[in-house]
């Protein structure tokens, strides 16, 4: 079973850093392309980020490059999002999925950016 | 990133169908696209559903009822989700997402109410 952990989030003032971390398991990690997906409160989903299989390909949403970085350990089955220079409206809840089709989602982790 | 743009709610009586649309900007052709379809409940992480890109090329997520469908209407550039039979059960947000490049991007959702 395809199961999905994340980790990291909390309350941080802005211009503060955070790294959060995706647990992966029930899959051959390695083999599939990661997301980061957020939802602010109350509001809809925002795709972040995503990274393959290999680390070869990356990409970003504008409202993030420059500031998030993506990165993963197939080693340890595991996702991450570096997040620098927060701001407020970067508080949401941050999911992970697995695979272009976003078929399989974590339960989430609410970051709060606040004075 | 383009805009995808979902009408915020709708409506349907269990037993009817509901007709759930995702209209894509001029310049990105539904045709060319294959279009995700998420359902959201409050607390809970988004589900996939389903992708669709032509009749004879779609696929349903794991445990996704059958009277779950997708299609397109190329005249107005626009996925469309199907349900049949209406279930008080099926109330929730709903979410296109499309890959038209390097980059991911939701619509807006809309809420389906089951009257």
């Amino acid at each position: 079973e395809v199961h999905l952990v994340e980790s990291g989030g909390g309350l941080v003032k802005p211009g503060g850093s955070l790294r959060l971390s995706c647990a992966a398991s029930g899959f051959p990690f390695s083999s599939y392309s990661m997301n980061w997906v957020r939802q602010a409160p109350g509001k809809g989903l925002e795709w972040v980020s995503s990274i393959s299989g290999n680390s070869g390909y990356i990409s970003y949403a504008d409202s993030v490059r420059g500031r998030f970085t993506i990165s993963r350990d197939n080693a340890k089955n595991s996702l991450f999002l570096q997040m620098n220079s927060l701001r407020a409206e970067d508080t949401a809840v941050y999911y992970c999925a697995r695979d272009s089709s976003a078929s399989y989602w974590g339960q989430g982790t609410l970051v709060t950016v606040s004075s | 990133q383009p805009v995808v743009t979902q009408p915020p709610s709708s409506s349907a009586s269990p037993g009817e169908s509901a007709r759930l649309t995702c209209t894509l900007p001029g310049d990105i052709d539904v045709g060319s696209n294959n279009i995700y379809w998420y359902q959201q409940k409050p607390g809970s992480p988004p589900r996939y559903l389903l992708y669709h890109f032509s009749d004879s090329d779609q696929g349903l997520g794991s445990g996704v009822p059958s009277r779950f469908s997708g299609s397109k209407d190329a005249s107005a550039n626009t996925g469309i989700l199907l349900i049949s039979g209406v279930q008080s059960e099926d109330e929730a947000d709903y979410y296109c997402m499309i890959w038209p490049g390097n980059a991911c991007v939701f619509g807006g959702g809309t809420k389906l109410t089951v009257l």
